[in-house]
């Protein structure tokens, strides 16, 4: 099974800072990679799929980046509605292996 | 409208069974393989099981493989996920989830149900 390794586990920023998560895969997935965003008690939502690919409807501010085992989340400024837990997730090969979360926490 | 609606979830026993169903509408089903997700309280998402169009082929997480059967009724629009043998670590929020399209290798989540909660406590 591939490994994904996200990190930071939490990070606290401030609305209108620049933030950014980062999500290692075992081995390479090209640019198999989707995040996720999750609010307590809902669901999660995607934002980016194929690593760099804006799911419609997402604000601009979230984008992506990386290909084979290195991938970035940006949020150029963040806003009071961003403060929430993200998931990385490969979907190369089964099992669909998601990262352990960020948790964005208001600062 | 494309909606995931599960139910089934409950409060079991440690060594017992349970059977999730997730409702399906808006989209051919029939085209669509479809998952299970599963978020233990407080804790991170993990895959557990997958099943092809047609069910003919299945896959599971290996916490999962042997106590767990994932089966689908086309006619009827439903997921099922049938539990056996449960364990007080199989405690969580358990998710459908379907990806945005097999045809062109978009096999990323774009709708999940609400959640169904199954918690084994003695």
């Amino acid at each position: 099974d591939i490994q994904m390794t996200q990190y930071p586990s939490t990070l606290s920023a401030p609305v209108g800072d620049r933030v950014t998560i980062t999500c290692r895969a075992s081995q390479s997935i090209s640019i198999w990679l989707a995040w996720y965003q999750q609010k307590p008690g809902k669901a999660p939502k995607v934002l980016i799929y194929k690593a760099s690919s804006l799911e419609s409807g997402v604000p601009s501010r979230f984008s992506g980046s990386g290909s084979g085992t290195e991938f970035t989340l940006t949020i150029s400024s963040l806003q009071p509605e961003d403060f929430a837990t993200y998931y990385c997730q490969q979907y190369n090969s089964l099992p669909y292996t998601f990262g352990q979360g960020t948790k964005l926490q208001i600062k | 409208e494309v909606q995931l609606g599960e139910s089934g979830g409950d409060l079991v026993q440690p060594g017992g069974s349970l059977r999730l169903s997730c409702a399906a509408s808006g989209f051919p089903f029939s085209t669509f393989p479809m998952y299970w997700v599963r978020q233990a309280p407080g804790r991170g998402l993990e895959w557990v099981s997958a099943i092809s169009q047609s069910g003919v082929d299945t896959y599971y997480a290996d916490s999962v493989k042997g106590r767990f059967t994932i089966s689908r009724d086309n006619s009827k629009n439903t997921l099922y996920l049938q539990m056996d043998s449960l364990r007080a670590e199989d405690t969580a929020v358990y998710y459908c989830a379907k990806i945005r399209s097999p045809t062109f290798g978009e096999f990323y989540f774009d709708y999940w149900g609400q959640g169904s909660l199954v918690t084994v406590s003695s």
